[in-house]
């Protein structure tokens, strides 16, 4: 079954809104969790770490204030899109590493994100 | 800064050919991952290769790593039309207090009947 749960699975909001991405870990406790993002017919870019009960860790060129992220539990990350714009627009995919040492990330089923 | 490189970019073959898949990367790393994303979809891990001359096979598909090559390949035996998705390579680095994914601009395999 599905270790990583991610909501909603499609948004469609208009410009200046913002939006909210939960990322549940449904097996195990994550202290690490991944959040990528998709333009279409591009590869995955990390977009930051979150640690749970710190802050997170953005890659170099992604906007903190931007993409806030929340690791408020250890079964739980958000990621929040604020004043969303078209050019945010994007297919966004968090993960969660494996239990053990060396077992490949599990991903989430990934949330697109329209901007009218 | 870490590079993965991948190629071809786009693959087209017909049913029951074979085919391989590049994978190339810049640094040091004993961690190398293919997955498999279908149109829409999110990823499926395929395989996870982490010493040199590793080998897996599932199927039709067969992952090998060369370390010192910094090298990585999939390959592709009697292609059938199922197969048809983008394959993603990745590469696992130890960055600050993490290991991070990198991974290649991927592959878009087309089998054609």
């Amino acid at each position: 079954g599905a270790v990583v749960s991610q909501h909603p699975s499609w948004v469609i909001c208009k410009s200046g809104t913002s939006v909210k991405i939960e990322c549940r870990s449904l097996d195990f406790q994550a202290t690490t969790m991944f959040w990528y993002r998709q333009f279409p017919k591009q590869s995955l870019m990390l977009m930051a770490t979150s640690n749970e009960g710190s802050k997170a860790t953005y890659e170099q060129g992604v906007e903190k204030d931007k993409f806030l992220i929340n690791h408020a539990s250890l079964t739980l990350s958000t990621l929040t899109v604020t004043s969303a714009h078209p050019e945010d627009s994007s297919f966004y995919i968090c993960s969660v590493p494996g239990q053990v040492l060396n077992q490949p990330q599990h991903f989430g089923d990934g949330t697109r994100l329209s901007i009218l | 800064e870490l590079k993965v490189e991948q190629n071809p970019l786009f693959l087209s073959m017909q049913e029951g050919k074979n085919y391989t898949i590049y994978c190339n990367y810049s640094t040091t790393s004993d961690r190398l991952y293919w997955y498999r994303q279908d149109p829409g979809k999110s990823l499926e891990s395929l395989f996870v290769l982490l010493s040199n001359g590793a080998v897996k096979q599932e199927g039709r598909l067969m992952a090998s790593l060369d370390t010192k090559a910094r090298l990585s390949t999939l390959h592709i035996t009697a292609a059938v039309h199922d197969l048809s998705a983008t394959y993603f390579c990745a590469v696992d680095i130890f960055g600050g207090s993490n290991y991070k994914l990198t991974f290649g601009k991927g592959t878009l395999l087309t089998v054609n009947p």
